[in-house]
């Protein structure tokens, strides 16, 4: 089956450290994909992870397990609008599937 | 590069019509075109898959029939909301995948906000 965990809402501190988790069963997985979604827009690309370990990328980095079907994206020096939701997708077969999302409000 | 477009941005249509949302890639070939439908504070979720001159996939519980969608072009997918409802009111996303990115990644379109009267 196809199941994407993510905590539903996060609230962190401007200039701080946030790390938001998503954990994952799907089968014939492909890959993980973290996108960033501001209200009324579509989604954006942040990161992909194929293989177990820390991808960095400025002030995010993704990390992933494959043995723990486990990922994480880690924002550092939080901005204000660093405030929107924050989508997990594990790429399966064709497609992806996404996961709950996570809302991010960022406060000063 | 890797851009895509929709349109319309908006439509209010009124209860029985049909609508149609079209999906372009602009600078690239996209070989799949993703329909998603995403209710307020909620994820997305994947609707269908269209590969250029095939019959879409849909999704388990999504009606084919009521959401009809072509994909003629390279560059081209269309969704068609028959007898739109109430309930069908949403924001609909397209995505499309070529050779333009890294990893086969989906671009996403800007979306489409679908309410019905």
């Amino acid at each position: 089956g196809q199941n994407i965990d993510q905590p539903t809402e996060m609230t962190a501190t401007e200039g701080a450290i946030v790390q938001i988790n998503c954990t994952y069963q799907t089968s014939g997985f492909n890959g993980l994909f973290w996108y960033q979604q501001h209200a009324g827009e579509a989604p954006t690309f942040l990161s992909y992870n194929v293989l177990d370990g820390l991808e960095e990328k400025g002030r995010f980095s993704s990390f992933l397990s494959r043995s723990k079907g486990y990922s994480y994206l880690l924002l550092k020096e939080l901005q204000m609008k660093d405030s929107a939701s924050y989508l997990c997708a594990g790429g399966a077969t064709n497609k992806l599937i996404f996961g709950t999302g996570t809302l991010l409000a960022v406060q000063p | 590069g890797a851009v895509v477009s929709q349109h319309p941005s908006r439509v209010i249509c009124k209860s029985g019509t049909s609508v149609k949302i079209e999906c372009r890639s602009l600078d690239f070939q996209a070989t799949t075109m993703f329909w998603y439908r995403q209710f307020p504070k909620q994820s997305l979720m994947l609707m269908a898959t269209s590969n250029e001159g095939s019959k879409a996939t849909y999704e388990q519980g999504v009606e084919k029939d009521k959401f009809l969608i072509n994909h003629a072009s390279l560059t081209l997918s269309t969704l068609t909301v028959t007898s739109a409802h109430p309930e069908d009111s949403s924001f609909y996303i397209c995505s499309a995948r070529g050779q333009a990115g890294a990893y086969n990644e989906q671009f996403f379109g800007p979306g489409t906000r679908l309410t019905v009267l």
